[in-house]
């Protein structure tokens, strides 16, 4: 079945660096979507970024990705990262053959300190 | 936009017994709900996808005796948690996706019934 594997457990960084948030997928489908989750505390998951276009990068609220199939990655990125990004971040798959059922990834923490 | 309501927000069960939630679509047409659960310190799991006029399918683990679900129109659905125990504690989500959201196949999810079993 399908597959989400994410940078594990808690990414601490210092306000102002870069944020790198990995997601590596695996699929029998030749056309998956890759989304990407934020979640804060007591809140619902919200969508943060989506992408099912090859080898282009999508962007949303300083936040960047590029689907890359041959390498079946979906890397969250931000060049520098505020407080407020502290939360849980969720990659997803699903395919298009299947729009409704999202496999999440296990979740990486990002706490950004000042 | 589209904006999806879940309620209760909140519930406490004693064990054994059973609980209801519920899942509104507004402003879109819900073709699809899909029933997540995010047990405490875990991802989200699918318990099952309701398609309006189709099968419900639920996916391993979880049954319809357990969590059976109703989706009667567009707009709701609603699952209950019949005879909850310890691990049936956590998050509820729903997610319900725009039948003419062909394309970007977004799910747009509730804030999520958080279910406490005693």
């Amino acid at each position: 079945g399908d597959s989400v594997t994410q940078t594990e457990g808690l990414v601490t960084l210092t306000e102002g660096l870069p944020v790198m948030l990995n997601c590596t997928y695996q699929t029998i489908y030749s056309n998956p979507f890759l989304f990407w989750y934020v979640q804060h505390l007591n809140e619902s998951p919200r969508l943060l970024l989506k992408s099912f276009t090859d080898n282009k990068r999508t962007e949303h609220q300083g936040f960047h990705a590029t689907l890359h199939k041959s390498s079946s990655s979906f890397h969250l990125q931000k060049s520098s990262a505020q407080l407020s990004d502290s939360a849980l971040y969720y990659c997803a798959l699903s395919d298009t053959g299947s729009f409704n059922k999202l496999t999440f990834g296990a979740g990486t923490r990002l706490a950004v300190c000042p | 936009g589209a904006l999806v309501y879940q309620y209760p927000r909140r519930t406490i069960c004693k064990s054994g017994t059973s609980m209801r939630m519920e899942c509104q679509a507004v402003g879109f047409q819900a073709t699809s709900v899909a029933w997540y659960r995010q047990s405490p310190q875990k991802t989200f799991e699918l318990i099952a996808l309701s398609t309006v006029n189709s099968a419900i399918k639920y996916e391993q683990n979880f049954t319809q005796e357990k969590f059976p679900i109703s989706h009667p129109n567009l707009s709701f659905s609603s699952m209950t948690v019949l005879n909850a125990y310890l691990e049936d504690r956590g998050l509820y989500l729903c997610g319900a996706r725009d039948r003419l959201d062909f394309n970007y196949a977004e799910q747009f999810f509730g804030p999520g019934t958080r279910l406490t079993v005693l």
